[in-house]
């Protein structure tokens, strides 16, 4: 059964225009969550992460939402580039969970079109 | 500075080969882990070394034996593989306590034949 979930496999977004990827999550006890981008044959490059003690962290472009009540968090990428392509995987940890211990969903891979 | 490397970036080998992955950060990390991914799936956990110590191994077969060196350095040594463990093999490294966010590396395209 998935812990974390990304339901959409896939999105497409004209360049300068907002792209929102979702994420829901079973566990309450996930305590920090985590973006990762990755292009083919490439290691997931650490985008931006949230601590279950904030509803938003922004860097740049990149901004992250968490609602726990809805055990749902958003990444938000504006405006969105072309060079945004990628594969977006969310991932989690629960809390007093063991080192290493990352349950990753299974990634939107999303395409922005100049 | 948040890079971790690894060598080779491409192998291919046969089922009775040995061969070894490497991996290395310069960030003072004290855990590093051994990820597999396959086509459109997300990264799968193997092992992590915390302190160079292995504390966690997923029920990983034991042709795939990982090394610790040092707190720089982690090694994946493979011996007699199946054409199935074809996939790309990822490290990474974090701190240990506190986020713990991981950095990985650009992975290493394994190929059995």
């Amino acid at each position: 059964d998935q812990q974390v979930k990304q339901n959409s496999p896939s999105l497409s977004v004209q360049e300068g225009r907002i792209s929102i990827l979702n994420c829901d999550y079973t566990n309450s006890m996930f305590d920090y969550f985590l973006w990762y981008k990755k292009y083919p044959a490439e290691g997931p490059t650490f985008l931006i992460s949230i601590s279950s003690i904030k509803d938003k962290n922004e860097d740049g472009r990149f901004t992250v939402f968490l609602n726990k009540s809805a055990k749902h968090l958003s990444l938000h990428i504006v405006p969105s580039q072309p060079g945004d392509s990628a594969v977006y995987f969310c991932a989690t940890r629960p809390w007093g969970g063991s080192q290493g211990n990352l349950i990753f969903g299974k990634g939107t891979k999303l395409s922005v079109k100049p | 500075d948040t890079e971790v490397t690894q060598t080779p970036k491409h192998l291919v080998m046969g089922m009775t080969n040995k061969k070894s992955l490497k991996c290395e950060q310069h960030m003072g990390h004290r855990a590093m882990y051994w990820y597999k991914q396959k086509a459109k799936k997300p990264p799968e956990l193997m092992f992590v070394y915390s302190y160079e110590k292995l504390s966690i191994n997923e029920s990983v077969p034991s042709r795939f034996s990982p090394e610790c060196p040092n707190s720089s350095l982690l090694n994946l040594h493979l011996h007699a593989l199946q054409p199935e463990d074809s996939a790309l093999y990822l490290c990474a490294s974090s701190q240990i306590g506190g986020a713990e966010t991981q950095y990985f590396g650009p992975g290493t395209r394994l190929l059995v034949l």
